[in-house]
C-alpha cells in the first residue's frame, strides 16, 4: 500500500534561517506531489507541485522554493525564513494524470514557527 | 479560475442529530471531482467522500452523503448520527480531471467549517 512520510512534525525557527522540509512516498511510482500551506482561517493554499523529477510548478511567488531530486521525494527549502513563513506544511501526493483523477493522499504535516 | 466556498466557518451539531455543510463552487469546466476532506485536532487531511461531476447519483459513505447540484454548483455534506469522534475541520475541494498537456489536477480548497459535537 501506498504511504507517505512528512518531517519533521514540528520546528521552530529563528528570522533568517534556512528551512528544508521533506516529504517522501512509497509504494507508488512517478505520483504528483504537492506542497500546501494552512493558515488559520484560510484553508490550504497550494505552494508547489511537481509531476515529475525536477518539474516544479510555483503557485504563489514568496520566499520558498521547492525540489524533486527523486521521483518519490519532495523538499520545501528556504534560504532565509520570514516571520510571514509560520504556518502548517503539508505534503501530499495524487496518482499521475492517466485521464481520471483521484483525491491526493496528505502526510501529517510540519508546524513551522519562525520567531 | 476555479472558486471553492464554505459559507459557514463555524457549525454545532448535538451528538446523534444531523448536520449539513454547506459548500460551492465556482467552474467553466463540466467534468471534475468533489471532496470532502476532515481534519481533527491531530491536523491529519481524511477523506470523507468523493464525487464525480458525470455521476448523478449522490455519493454516500455509512454516516455521510452528499447532495450534489450540478447546476447550481453546489456540493453539500450530510453527516448522520453525528458522534463526537466527527468533531473537526471540514474542507470541501474541488479537482479538474488530469490531462496531458493540460490541468494537473490540483486541488483547490475552500476555508473550511468547524464542527463541534455536543455530548
Amino acid at each position: 500500500s501506498q504511504t507517505i512520510h512528512q518531517w519533521p512534525a514540528t520546528l521552530v525557527q529563528p528570522v533568517g534561517s534556512p528551512l528544508s522540509l521533506e516529504c517522501t512516498v512509497e509504494g507508488t511510482s512517478n505520483p504528483n506531489l504537492y506542497w500546501y500551506r494552512q493558515a488559520a482561517g484560510r484553508g490550504l493554499q497550494l505552494l508547489f507541485y511537481s509531476v515529475g523529477i525536477g518539474q516544479i510548478s510555483s503557485e504563489v511567488p514568496q520566499n520558498l522554493s521547492a525540489s524533486r531530486p527523486q521521483d518519490r521525494q519532495f523538499i520545501l527549502s528556504s534560504k532565509k525564513l520570514l516571520l510571514s513563513d509560520s504556518g502548517f506544511y503539508l505534503c501530499a501526493w495524487s496518482v499521475p494524470p492517466t485521464g481520471r483523477s483521484t483525491e491526493a493522499f496528505f502526510g501529517q504535516g510540519t508546524r513551522l514557527t519562525v520567531v | 479560475a476555479q472558486t471553492v466556498t464554505q459559507s459557514q466557518p463555524e457549525m454545532s451539531v448535538q451528538e446523534a442529530e444531523t448536520v449539513t455543510l454547506s459548500c460551492t463552487y465556482d467552474t467553466s469546466e463540466s467534468d471534475y471531482y468533489l471532496f470532502w476532506y476532515k481534519q481533527p485536532p491531530s491536523r491529519q487531511m481524511i477523506l470523507v467522500i468523493r464525487q464525480e461531476a458525470y455521476k448523478q447519483q449522490n455519493a454516500t459513505e455509512n454516516r455521510f452523503s452528499v447532495n450534489f447540484q450540478k447546476a447550481a454548483k453546489s456540493f453539500s455534506l450530510k453527516i448522520s448520527d453525528s458522534q463526537l469522534g466527527d468533531a473537526a475541520m471540514y474542507f470541501c475541494a474541488y479537482r479538474e480531471t488530469m490531462n496531458y498537456g493540460g490541468s494537473q489536477g490540483n486541488l483547490i480548497f475552500g476555508k473550511g467549517t468547524k464542527l463541534s459535537v455536543k455530548p
